[in-house]
């Protein structure tokens, strides 16, 4: 069935280091999803990317979808302690419209 | 604009038992998924219900079902509790965008089942 790898698991950078999290599919996605899990929280939406090649930023957040829209990623310039949790992407296919979750990649600020 | 509920927050049960779940979404939103949440697996798919039908379900077993009424609400069932289920079971909601597919999805705060 349909994949969706999440790099790197874990990842522990100073304050102010830059952070990338990426996220692969196996079969080409209608669009990818990004969420934010704070330690003891529940997964809050940050953005939803669609065109192939899209670019969005968000402040720090910068989130790339691929040009054969099958990976994507998310990358924190500068990190800051708020931005300690567990980044997730969300892969949308077109068939079924099923949203599937990476493992997520768990983001630890040392300070 | 109310949140997506979960009930309850926590949850003690032993092994054999049986647990149901409730989540009640957004408002207007017809589409329900659930997801455990284990430490090493990461958000694992159960299953999606939109308009009362399941539309999509995960790998678990047979043991874990749900149900979804009218009111959008839905339930989830889990039997013959085993330790291994004990977990935080997420639902989200989204709403139907255009083309049918759905949109972004609002999560409850989730229910922690811990089963003895």
């Amino acid at each position: 069935g349909q994949q969706v790898m999440q790099i790197p698991q874990y990842q522990h950078v100073q304050e102010g280091e830059d952070f990338t999290t990426y996220c692969n599919s196996s079969t080409t996605l209608s669009n990818i999803q990004w969420y934010k899990q704070r330690p003891g929280g529940h997964p809050v939406f940050l953005i939803q990317l669609v065109k192939s090649g899209e670019v969005k930023k968000q402040k720090r957040l910068t989130f790339q979808f691929g040009e054969a829209k099958k990976n994507s990623s998310l990358h924190i310039t500068a990190t800051q302690t708020t931005d300690v949790g567990t980044y997730f992407c969300a892969a949308v296919t077109g068939r079924d419209d099923k949203i599937i979750f990476g493992k997520g990649t768990r983001l630890h600020i040392l300070p | 604009k109310a949140g997506v509920t979960q009930t309850p927050r926590y949850l003690i049960k032993t092994r054999g038992q049986q647990v149901t779940l409730s989540c009640s979404p957004i408002s207007g939103h017809r589409s329900v998924s659930w997801y455990q949440q284990t430490p090493g697996q990461g958000l694992q798919f159960l299953f999606e219900y939109f308009s009362e039908t399941q539309r999509n379900k995960g790998n678990f077993p047979g043991r874990f079902s749900g149900r979804q009424f009218s009111n959008s609400r839905s339930e989830m069932n889990v039997s013959t509790l085993e330790l291994g289920d004990s977990a935080l079971y997420l639902c989200a909601s989204s709403s139907v965008g255009a083309g049918g597919r759905d949109t972004e999805a609002f999560f409850g705060q989730g229910t922690r089942l811990t089963v003895v």
